[in-house]
């Protein structure tokens, strides 16, 4: 029962660098989600996939791309990495769309600093 | 825009007591309105959820408080628990959106 597995769990880069995030979900959801995490904002939406072969922007998607690769993966983008990049990269799931008791099931995190 | 304010903050309270955190949100289309609990290093986990036409949902020591025409939930956490000190995020949801808008978040610590 993995759930939802982010990799990597820590990573540091110089401003400048690339790095993808990736995340896999093994339950068989339509929808996955990437979220960042900041001290005092709460949880905010980069990008989102509502199924496969499909992605959209959430509200901060600027300096960000993303890959839905199949149904299981998303992964997410740093084509340029700068230091306001630096946060806690939460990637979620969920089941079909328009369901309640639905919730989105998060993995735990990629804690990314950009120096 | 911030379309979800939650408070407070941080909150600590004393072993035995009731810990309550509190949202309003401003858009009224919304059909869903989940509480999440986050541990530190882990990612944040649905605790309980209601929807506009319930006034209170109770699910052991956890009861949401609804009031739709002042556009307010709230998390009541009974006989609070040093188990229960963790992160608190309010959020919201409209059905074929299904983007989460959360709250900024309440770091609760229970004291013995």
């Amino acid at each position: 029962n993995a759930g939802v597995t982010q990799t990597p769990k820590f990573q540091v880069l110089k401003t400048g660098q690339s790095m993808t995030l990736q995340c896999a979900q093994d339950m068989n959801h339509n929808s996955m989600y990437w979220y960042r995490q900041d001290p005092g904002m709460g949880l905010r939406l980069i990008y989102y996939s509502a199924s496969e072969g499909t992605t959209d922007k959430g509200e901060v998607p600027n300096g960000y791309n993303v890959s839905r690769l199949n149904k299981r993966e998303f992964s997410l983008r740093l084509e340029s990495a700068a230091p306001s990049q630096t946060s806690v990269y939460f990637c979620a799931s969920s089941g079909h769309r328009g369901l309640d008791n639905q919730p989105q099931h998060f993995g735990d995190g990629t804690r990314l600093s950009i120096l | 825009q911030q379309q979800v304010k939650q408070s407070p903050q941080s909150l600590i309270v004393q072993k035995g007591g009731i810990s309550i955190i509190n949202c309003a949100y401003e858009n009224t289309a919304f059909d869903y309105f989940p509480w999440y609990q986050q541990f530190p290093g882990k990612g944040p986990a649905l605790l309980i959820a209601i929807r506009p036409d319930v006034s209170e949902k109770k699910e052991g020591r956890f009861t949401i408080s609804f009031n739709k025409s002042a556009k307010q939930f709230s998390l009541h956490i009974m006989d609070s628990q040093p188990g229960d000190s963790a992160t608190y995020f309010c959020a919201v949801i409209r059905f074929g959106n299904e983007k989460l808008t959360f709250g900024t978040g309440t770091r609760l610590t229970i004291i013995p």
